[in-house]
């Protein structure tokens, strides 16, 4: 059965340094896509980035980059230049299969909470 | 920036009470979906749907319902709410295309507390 794993409930960091959130997966699905969202105190999930099981390259959006090892079915998002507004809660998501005509239904992982000090 | 509405943002009710909560997204999608999420823990996928008329039940039993009536719109109702019902509930919409990433796009969320 399809599952995501993040296995650490919590992480800090200080502000301007890099930080790692790690996710692990696992499907029997060739095809498939990962995402990672954040989700502030406020509540709504705002979509970071995407690796699509195919891709080539490692996923970047800005200070987000994604370090997608298929090997080992990991999936980290690594942030570059931590700042006070990155504070939050941040959850890796799977789809098994295409999205188009599929369910494009995600399975979420618990999540890591990242607090950035000054 | 997503266009997608949640009311009401923050709920408190009694135990037995009828309640619909409203979803609406302005961006033609024909897939919308609801999560139910407990404080600092991860989405479960309670229904979806993939247009008008078409509802599903998701991974996570529930005893809320939906209906699809118009492509915009994809209200959640519990008939007679239980304090076992107190949580946050995520509306969330994605459109029906090929190009990646096709991500969902999410609402602010209702916060649901059931005295």
């Amino acid at each position: 059965a399809q599952k995501i794993t993040q296995t650490q409930p919590g992480m800090f960091v200080q502000e301007k340094e890099a930080v790692t959130l790690d996710c692990t997966y696992d499907t029997s699905d060739p095809s498939y896509g990962l995402f990672w969202y954040k989700q502030p105190s406020s509540g709504e999930m705002i979509f970071l980035i995407y690796q699509g099981s195919y891709d080539q390259q490692n996923a970047t959006e800005g200070r987000y980059s994604l370090n997608f090892q298929k090997a080992r079915k990991s999936a980290n998002l690594v942030i570059s230049a931590s700042q006070l507004g990155d504070s939050a809660m941040y959850f890796c998501a799977m789809r098994e299969g295409p999205s188009s005509g599929g369910y494009n239904k995600l399975i979420f992982g618990a999540g890591t909470r990242l607090a950035v000090h000054p | 920036e997503a266009d997608i509405y949640q009311t009401p943002r923050y709920l408190v009710i009694g135990t037995g009470k009828k309640i619909t909560l409203e979803c609406s997204q302005t961006m033609g999608h024909d897939k919308m979906y609801w999560y139910q999420q407990d404080p600092g823990m991860e989405l479960h996928l309670i229904h979806y749907s993939y247009g008008v008329n078409s509802t599903e039940k998701g991974d996570l039993s529930s005893e809320s319902t939906v209906s699809r009536i118009r492509t915009e719109h994809f209200p959640l109702t519990l008939e007679s709410a239980r304090p076992s019902h107190t949580s946050q509930y995520l509306c969330a919409s994605s459109d029906h295309r090929d190009s990646q990433p096709n991500e969902q796009f999410f609402g602010p969320g209702t916060r649901l507390t059931v005295l």
